[in-house]
């Protein structure tokens, strides 16, 4: 089936680094990848949509220049927090959808950015 | 626009009891349902979808949900809990197949009691 790769899993870095997240579709072609944040016990929200070859779409409240997105090909879209403070600690995962078809999105297995 | 209310944040069942997760949703337009899974410190899993067609959908692990147009409802069941089944779950929906996101429920979690 449909699998995405998000790497890495775990990052732990001082306050000010900048942190680069990829997310990989493997055996499919998304078009459109989607970056969803989830905080502790709460549920996922929608940061931005990236698309491949042109600029992300980011939701309200979203800092672009905080959370950049770059979707350079159809298999990856990374997304870099830059300058990250402890507040931007939280769990991050992205997703991507087969261009086709009903097909639903599959998610990658997250990554947790804790800031320190 | 499309929302999705996942009743009870925390549910707890014996093992070997019926499991029943509650999801409403309200959308503009004809939706799509999903239900995932999500354990400790992982992604999200997708366990079945209604996109069109039969209103029952069987997913993994033996949980089905139906879809009640006249509800707005998407419950998620299990006849028969396992400790396995302990997890969060989210209902989520989507306008269309298009490239549009999901819109998640709050997401519960289940309890399985042995």
């Amino acid at each position: 089936g449909a699998v995405v790769s998000q790497h890495p899993s775990r990052v732990i870095c001082k306050s000010g680094t900048s942190v680069k997240i990829e997310c990989r579709s493997l055996d499919f072609q998304a078009t459109t990848m989607f970056w969803y944040r989830q905080f502790p016990k709460k549920s996922l929200m929608l940061m931005a949509t990236s698309n491949e070859g042109s600029k992300a779409t980011y939701e309200q409240g979203v800092e672009k220049d905080k959370f950049l997105i770059n979707h350079a090909s159809l298999t990856l879209s990374t997304l870099t927090v830059t300058s990250a403070h402890p507040e931007d600690s939280s769990f991050y995962i992205c997703s991507a959808r087969q261009h086709r078809g009903n097909q639903p999105q599959h998610f990658g297995d997250g990554t947790r950015l804790s800031i320190l | 626009a499309q929302s999705v209310t996942q009743l009870g944040s925390h549910v707890s069942v014996s093992e070997g009891a019926l499991v029943l997760l509650r999801c409403n949703y309200s959308s503009s337009v004809p939706p799509y349902l999903f239900w995932y899974v999500q354990y400790p410190n992982q992604g999200l899993q997708l366990l079945l979808k209604y996109t069109t067609g039969a209103t029952l959908v069987k997913g993994i692990n033996g949980f089905e949900a139906e879809f009640k147009k006249s509800e707005t409802s998407f419950h998620l069941t299990k006849p028969s809990a396992h400790m396995s089944d302990a997890a969060e779950y989210f209902c989520a929906v989507s306008a269309y197949s298009g490239n549009t996101p999901l819109v998640f429920g709050k997401g519960t979690r289940l309890s399985v009691i042995a």
